[in-house]
């Protein structure tokens, strides 16, 4: 039972580069999520997923898109990097976003130069 | 829009000691869940506690437990007998039961001194 695989764990871009952070569970979950964590900031929210071929808007969306078109994966796209999308990207799972447990990923540290 | 606020961003203890860190939180909701989680260096996520607002037991979970003041919307985590392994970012977090978005605060970075 592999959990929430994250890849990749690294990655530098160039601004203006394009990129996809993918994201897998195996636990049959129904909501993922995806939040980035920078420094005083604590963890915000980018985008989330209540079921397959349904995702809304977090808090921090703008230059990232999603999709969920199967149960198991939620990849988030970065269509044009910026220096400001230099952060930690998490991705967690949850059987129900109502008071269950989060199933983190191993997070992924993004640079953008 | 929901607000969780820890206002300590920086905390540390004597090993064996006993620490309290606060949260936070604005919500005009009656029914909703506070969590803490913790990340350790490396960088992993690990729930620590859970508390349901409409159980007024604090929750308890061996050297940690709450302390839940739904008046005053204050979510504090206390951990006793403080171990050197206890060394992580804590963050609380909260979601209203009406909602889908779990907010987070801005961390308390704890140190464990031996």
């Amino acid at each position: 039972n592999a959990g929430v695989t994250q890849t990749p764990k690294f990655q530098v871009l160039k601004t203006g580069q394009s990129m996809t952070l993918q994201c897998a569970q195996d636990m049959n979950h129904e909501y993922m999520s995806w939040y980035r964590q920078d420094p005083g900031m604590g963890l915000r929210l980018i985008h989330y997923s209540v079921g397959a071929g349904i995702t809304d808007q977090g808090e921090v969306p703008n230059g990232y898109n999603v999709s969920r078109s199967t149960t198991e994966d939620f990849p988030l796209r970065l269509l044009s990097a910026a220096p400001s999308q230099t952060s930690v990207y998490f991705c967690a799972s949850s059987y129900s976003i109502f008071g269950e447990k989060l199933f983190f990923g191993s997070g992924t540290q993004l640079s953008v130069l | 829009a929901q607000t969780v606020t820890q206002s300590q961003p920086e905390m540390s203890v004597q090993e064996a000691e006993t620490v309290t860190l606060s949260c936070t939180y604005d919500t005009s909701e009656n029914n909703y869940y506070l969590f803490w989680y913790k990340q350790p260096p490396s960088r992993q996520m690990i729930l620590v506690i859970r508390q349901e607002a409409y159980k007024q037991q604090n929750a308890t979970e061996n050297r940690f437990s709450v302390n839940f003041q739904k008046a005053a919307k204050s979510f504090s985590l206390k951990i006793s007998d403080s171990q050197l392994g206890d060394t992580a970012m804590y963050f609380c977090a909260f979601i209203e039961t009406s909602g889908s978005r779990l907010t987070f605060g801005e961390g308390t970075q704890l140190t464990v001194n031996p």
